[in-house]
């Protein structure tokens, strides 16, 4: 079937540890995204990215890093130096840039200890 | 930049009830769509609608682009339609694709 498929759900870490989040379509979509949401609140943009080895940043891509080294795969890190971490992170993909549906993964749940 | 604001904030209802939510825009929009995100955190696409009407089942969502509003309909309610509903859109005049977010509205659908 096809997909976004994200990994892990959910993920434990100690405080200053990085950590990477996995996000793979096989939509063959040109465009990817990450979000992150905190409880009770709305999405707010990390990075996308609208080609292969292209990404931009987002609203609060402070502490968090990307790659896009295959047109399938858009991995998240988050590292060290994001204040504030423990969130729920969600992939997302979309065929161009301009128009066209914008479609999620089931998201990863990150709790810093 | 565009904005976009989704109402009511919170929504209680008994089951069987019907509903409308609304999000005004503040520019011309390329790419609107509502979504519905469960309790475990899914975000599930219901309509991409930058205009017109469309239907799907016991859902329906309208687009009057030249009023810059959109409005969902949910008609006999089911407690499974609990969550929160997000409408997002993009304007023709942003360079920087992003869609921008409502802040949701909250509904729960009480036995």
């Amino acid at each position: 079937d096809g997909g976004i498929t994200q990994s892990p759900k959910y993920l434990f870490r100690k405080e200053g540890q990085n950590v990477t989040l996995s996000c793979e379509q096989n939509l063959n979509h040109d465009a990817m995204y990450w979000y992150r949401q905190d409880p009770g609140q709305g999405l707010r943009l990390i990075y996308y990215s609208q080609i292969v080895n292209d990404f931009q940043k987002g609203d609060i891509a402070e502490g968090y890093s990307v790659s896009r080294e295959k047109k399938e795969s858009f991995p998240l890190t988050v590292t060290s130096a994001q204040k504030n971490p423990t969130a729920f992170y969600l992939c997302a993909s979309k065929a161009g840039v301009s128009a066209g549906e914008l479609f999620f993964g089931e998201g990863s749940r990150l709790t810093v200890l | 930049g565009i904005q976009v604001e989704q109402s009511p904030p919170d929504l209680i209802l008994q089951e069987g009830a019907n509903s409308t939510l609304r999000c005004n825009f503040s520019d011309s929009v390329n790419n609107l769509q509502w979504f519905h995100q469960n309790p475990w955190g899914q975000l599930i696409n219901l309509f991409y609608i930058p205009s017109g009407t469309k239907q799907n089942g016991r859902l329906s969502a309208t687009t009057v682009a030249t009023e810059r509003y959109s409005l969902l309909y949910i008609s006999s309610s089911q407690t499974t339609d609990s969550g929160v509903y997000f409408c997002a859109a993009r304007s023709y005049m942003d360079s920087n694709y992003q869609l921008i977010w409502g802040a949701g509205t909250k509904l729960i659908i009480k036995p």
